[in-house]
């Protein structure tokens, strides 16, 4: 069954610390990837997204991920987190016109 | 900018109560799309419509019903209410297809007794 993975639930950092999200999908063929941002009580947003090209993608707020296609894997990376990251943070696969799948989601909780 | 519209953002039900949740769009947008979000799953896709008078079911289809009567609004409707339907639904339209993005509602917070 098609799926997309993300391994942590639950990520607890310090300001300035780097993160690193893991994304995996199991859908074969072309896929377009998305990496969407949650605040508390808002709604979702787009942070960056991945259909061809260079495999490392820079979204806002200084996010970045790299799409390795050996490993069906699009990790989300930010080199130093700020307090305002705080947030859920969700994959997201299309691997056809009409189905977005999305990942369970991580919760970042950044320490001040 | 109104963007995607949701109405009503919290609404509570007893079991077997039916309801509509209220989406429109202001962006010309043909494709249109309701998940829900439970935690720890995710969101899940119930229902979609590539354009008015096309609907099709998404992952969690049952329970829910879809019309798409014009290209602004796509309402979700709940026949019989049931306690695991207490969850936050989201809708959200998207684009030309090489943008791939979706934008989405604020949400409705949904909660069956």
């Amino acid at each position: 069954a098609q799926s997309v993975s993300q391994h942590n639930h639950h990520v607890i950092l310090s300001e300035a610390a780097s993160l690193e999200l893991g994304c995996n999908y199991s859908y074969g063929g072309t896929v377009n990837l998305f990496w969407y941002v949650q605040y508390p009580g808002q709604h979702l947003q787009l942070l960056l997204k991945y259909f061809s090209g260079d495999p490392l993608v820079k979204g806002i707020k200084g996010f970045e991920a790299e799409f390795i296609k050996s490993k069906f894997s699009f990790n989300l990376r930010k080199p130093s987190v700020q307090w305002s990251d705080t947030a859920e943070y969700f994959c997201a696969v299309n691997a056809n016109n009409n189905d977005m799948r999305f990942g369970a989601g991580t919760r970042l909780t950044v320490k001040p | 900018n109104a963007g995607v519209t949701q109405t009503p953002k919290f609404q509570v039900l007893k079991t077997g109560q039916s309801m509509t949740l209220q989406c429109a769009q202001d962006m010309n947008h043909e494709y249109m799309s309701w998940y829900r979000q439970d935690p720890g799953m995710g969101l899940r896709l119930i229902h979609y419509s590539v354009g008015a008078g096309i609907t099709d079911q998404g992952e969690v289809p049952n329970g829910y019903n879809v019309s798409r009567s014009t290209t602004e609004d796509f309402p979700l409707r709940l026949l019989s209410a049931a306690p695991s339907q207490t969850s936050v639904y989201f809708c959200a339209s998207r684009g030309p297809w090489d943008t791939g993005e979706l934008f989405f509602g604020e949400g409705s917070r949904l909660t069956v007794l």
